[in-house]
Parts: C-alpha cells; sequence; structure tokens
C-alpha cells in the first residue's frame, strides 16, 4: 500500500526557516517524481515544486523560487521541502503527492498526482 | 490569480449531470494535458481524470473529462451526494515553467 506521511510543520516568525519531510512507503521510491502542493486556508490549491525520481530536475512555482529547495534522499524514501525567509502568505497546508509514471513521453512535472499524504500545517506568524 | 479559469461552483440534483469547465491558454491547456482532481473537505485531493480523459483504477465511469483547443471539461453524471466536493483542473504552463492549478470549483448536491 502506498502510504505518504508528511512531518516538520509548526509555527514559525517571519524570516525564519523550516524543513519539511515526506516519509514514502509501498512503491519503489526512486521511480516516481515527487511533488509539494500547498492551500492556503479557505483558499485553492497551489502547485509549489517538483522533483524527478533521481533528483536531477527540480522545478519551482515562481512564488518560491529562490527560497524553497525541493530535494529526496533514494536511501530514505524521503523527500524534503527546505523553506527559508519564511513569509505570512506561505502560511498553508503543504500536501506531498507521488506523480504518475504515465503517460510515457511526458514531463514528470506534468503528470498527475495519484497519491497525496494528509498535509503538513506551516504557519508563519510572529 | 491562476491561469487555468473554473466557475467557483456548480451544483445539481441526485442523478443529474453537472459539467465543470476549465478555461486556459495555448502555453497550457492548448498544449499540455489536463488532469482534474476531487478535493472532499477536509482531506487531501484525489486524481480523478488524468491525460485529459483518463481514469485512475478506482474512479468511477460516473466521471469524464474532455478537452478541446484551450479549454477542458469534468462531467459527473448520476450525481451523488458523495460527490459533494471542490474540484480543480491542473497543466503544466510551459510561459510559466510551471504546473498550475484551476481557480477550483465548489460542487453542491442539492
Amino acid at each position: 500500500e502506498v502510504q505518504l506521511l508528511e512531518s516538520g510543520g509548526n509555527l514559525i516568525q517571519p524570516g525564519g526557516s523550516l524543513r519539511l519531510s515526506c516519509a514514502a512507503s509501498g512503491f519503489t521510491f526512486s521511480g516516481y517524481g515527487m511533488s509539494w502542493v500547498r492551500q492556503a486556508p479557505g483558499k485553492g490549491l497551489e502547485w509549489v515544486s517538483a522533483i524527478s525520481g533521481s533528483g536531477g530536475s527540480t522545478y519551482y512555482a515562481d512564488s518560491v523560487k529562490g527560497r524553497f529547495t525541493i530535494s529526496r534522499d533514494n536511501s530514505k524514501n524521503t523527500l524534503y521541502l527546505q523553506m527559508n525567509s519564511l513569509r505570512a502568505e506561505d502560511t498553508a497546508v503543504y500536501y506531498c503527492g507521488r506523480k504518475q509514471d504515465r503517460p510515457p513521453g511526458i514531463a514528470v512535472a506534468a503528470r498527475g498526482d495519484d497519491y497525496w499524504g494528509q498535509g503538513t500545517l506551516v504557519i508563519v506568524s510572529s | 490569480q491562476s491561469v487555468l479559469t473554473q466557475p467557483p461552483s456548480a451544483s445539481g440534483t441526485p442523478g443529474q449531470r453537472v459539467t465543470i469547465s476549465c478555461s486556459g491558454s495555448t502555453s497550457n491547456i492548448g498544449s499540455k494535458i489536463v488532469n482534474w482532481y476531487q478535493q472532499l473537505p477536509g482531506t487531501a485531493p484525489k486524481l480523478l481524470i488524468y491525460s485529459n480523459d483518463q481514469r485512475p483504477s478506482g474512479v468511477p465511469d460516473r466521471f469524464s473529462g474532455s478537452k478541446s483547443g484551450t479549454s477542458a471539461s469534468l462531467a459527473i453524471s448520476g450525481l451523488q451526494s458523495e460527490d459533494e466536493a471542490d474540484y480543480y483542473c491542473a497543466a503544466w504552463d510551459d510561459s510559466l515553467s510551471a504546473y498550475v492549478f484551476g481557480t477550483g470549483t465548489k460542487v453542491t448536491v442539492l
């Protein structure tokens, strides 16, 4: 059974840093791209970042580029999101998702997310 | 604001057919595949349709997707009370070099 479990969410002051983790199980982690998606309270979904299975390709939304870093440790089956220079507008539930392995010929970042974690809450406030 | 525009709400009675539109441009829907997600209240999103019109295993065939030009649609036939949820389209955007979600549509079963 595929499982994704996020952790690391917390209350943090503006300008601070936080690292989110997403522990994966039930599938060959290195064979799948992964993503982070967030949802501010009462708002819609916002894509944050994605990474290929090898970790060699990364993608970021303009709103987090230069502040957030996505990475993965395939030996630990874990996805990370390092968040620096946090702002109030980064307050949200952060979900990790597994990118589908299909359709072929489509870039990993463009594929659907077929499994999701339960989310971890990040609150940026003084 | 999102580059993919959806109506904020849609509704229908049990058994009816409801259609949700997703309007984009040539840099996203017009040239990329569209995915659809369902988000039930208080839960994580769920992939409903991928690659414009494909259903993941386990998704009822009441849900169908289509795409034409720079627009996509999600149809729910035989509407059921458990279909009350928020629905989002999504696609890669070449101009933004980003995966973008639509503005979201709240479906209410009357």
